[in-house]
């Protein structure tokens, strides 16, 4: 696609659900990473993928957080039993080689 | 891994000023890119620039790689020059390709 699209744009979840957020960046861009925004704040690295190798996971706050990627294609940000600190958007961001990364518009989670 | 400090951490503009943002980093660097982050949250890519100078419109930006830092300056701001500005790094000693943020500098342009 033209750019970089996250699903859905915003999502509301009750204390202890799990949710899903999608990534799907542009074709080609081999590398994908995953930030946390909390309001007003900066962005926090969570997990990023390269290719074929093993991701790195180093900013994932819980075994609750879990991501996947197949491939160069779609990932799967995954939190079980959300809490109200989840709360934030989850930006994701795509890029090929030396190049620069470009961010999706975000997936704005609130948990009630 | 690498760390990242931007200053101001805030501005207040009049419009038509200029200013310079400035992004300090601790380590060698393969990438460094500036983001603009507009009050809907978009981030929006300004500068790839890991080293010299570049420049866009109002906008320019150097990196002097050999001392770690790199400057965003902004001339004759508008108030859609309003949002935060962040800088992001790839440390040479981090996993390859991962990318630091740091904290931002929150800009606001009044008319």
């Amino acid at each position: 696609g033209a750019g970089v699209s996250q699903s859905p744009s915003n999502k509301v979840t009750e204390k202890g659900k799990d949710v899903e957020l999608r990534c799907d960046p542009i074709s080609g861009h081999t590398a994908l990473y995953w930030y946390r925004q909390r309001l007003g704040q900066g962005l926090e690295f969570l997990i990023y993928f390269q290719g074929n190798s093993a991701p790195d996971k180093s900013g994932l706050p819980s075994d609750r957080f879990s991501a996947e990627r197949t491939g160069e294609s779609v990932s799967t940000l995954t939190i079980q039993r959300t809490q109200q600190e989840d709360s934030a958007v989850y930006l994701c961001a795509g890029r090929g080689g030396y190049t620069e990364a470009f961010f999706g518009q975000g997936t704005r989670l609130t948990v009630v | 891994g690498i760390q990242v400090e931007q200053s101001p951490p805030d501005l207040i503009l009049q419009e038509g000023a200029n200013s310079t943002l400035r992004c300090n980093f601790s380590d060698s660097v393969n990438n460094l890119q500036w983001f603009h982050q507009n009050p809907w949250g978009q981030l929006i890519n300004l500068f790839y620039i890991p080293s010299g100078t570049k420049q866009n419109g109002r906008l320019s930006a150097t990196t002097v790689a050999t001392e770690r830092y790199s400057l965003l300056y902004i001339s004759s701001s508008q108030t859609t020059d309003s949002g935060v500005y962040f800088c992001a790094v790839e440390g040479q000693t981090d996993s390859w390709g991962k990318l630091q943020f740091g904290a931002g500098t929150q800009v606001v342009v009044t008319p």
